[in-house]
């Protein structure tokens, strides 16, 4: 079993909808949960963070996290054409910040 | 402010040989990390210098090996090159205690 296990996709979403992409993880004391975006050809960059169970939202941006059921998303309001790329969860072990588990991705594609 | 820079870029080598790939991290940083990113991947922990000492270790042979210099620039090494060795190799940088990563371009790694 993967430490985290993301939909490869793709999720192709129409511009201007909600897209949801989801996050699973199997360490139950995991702490600290990042999205990335990457773009093809390009390294991951820090899209936001979220620590608490509960949502946290940044613009257009929602991250939700459940550590019940060890899940975690994150939603794209208004989602833009510029917006498609691929989408890495990234979750930190617990107790430390020195080892991230990044699962494979969720490719998005928003069509014009 | 600098962002994370890596050099080079791009490089082919063959099996058997060895490489070296250079990071500086981005001003006010002191940890670095390696990041080995295959095709279609996630991104996965190699390791992490925090003053100048390794600070966690993924699972990954002895092989490849690293440096941080006192001005927290970083240096991965591998020795006797394998084909699976081909992929992304990331360096990001981060504020100890953080957990914010923030990548470099890259140097992808050809091996034939």
């Amino acid at each position: 079993q993967k430490e985290v296990e993301q939909n490869s996709g793709p999720l192709s979403v129409p511009e201007g909808a909600i897209a949801s992409l989801n996050c699973t993880y199997s360490d139950r004391g995991s702490q600290s949960f990042f999205w990335y975006r990457q773009y093809s050809g390009k390294s991951p960059e820090l899209i936001m963070f979220i620590y608490s169970n509960g949502d946290k939202e940044d613009g257009r941006f929602t991250a939700q996290l459940n550590k019940a059921s060890q899940y975690v998303s994150l939603l794209i309001r208004d989602s833009q054409p510029s917006d498609s790329a691929t989408y890495l969860c990234a979750v930190g072990p617990p107790g430390n910040f020195n080892k991230f588990y990044f699962g494979s991705g969720t490719k998005l594609n928003v069509k014009p | 402010e600098t962002g994370v820079t890596q050099s080079p870029t791009h490089l082919i080598k063959t099996r058997g040989q060895q490489v070296t790939l250079r990071c500086s991290s981005q001003s006010g940083h002191n940890t670095v990390s390696w990041y080995q990113q295959a095709l279609g991947q996630g991104p996965q922990f190699i390791f992490q210098y925090y003053r100048e000492e390794e600070n966690g270790r993924g699972n990954f042979p002895p092989r490849f090996s690293g440096l941080q210099f006192p001005n927290y620039s970083s240096e991965l090494n591998v020795n006797a090159l394998e084909l699976d060795d081909s992929a992304l190799y990331l360096c990001a940088s981060s504020d100890r205690g953080s957990g914010e990563l923030f990548f470099g371009e890259g140097s992808r790694l050809t091996v034939l």
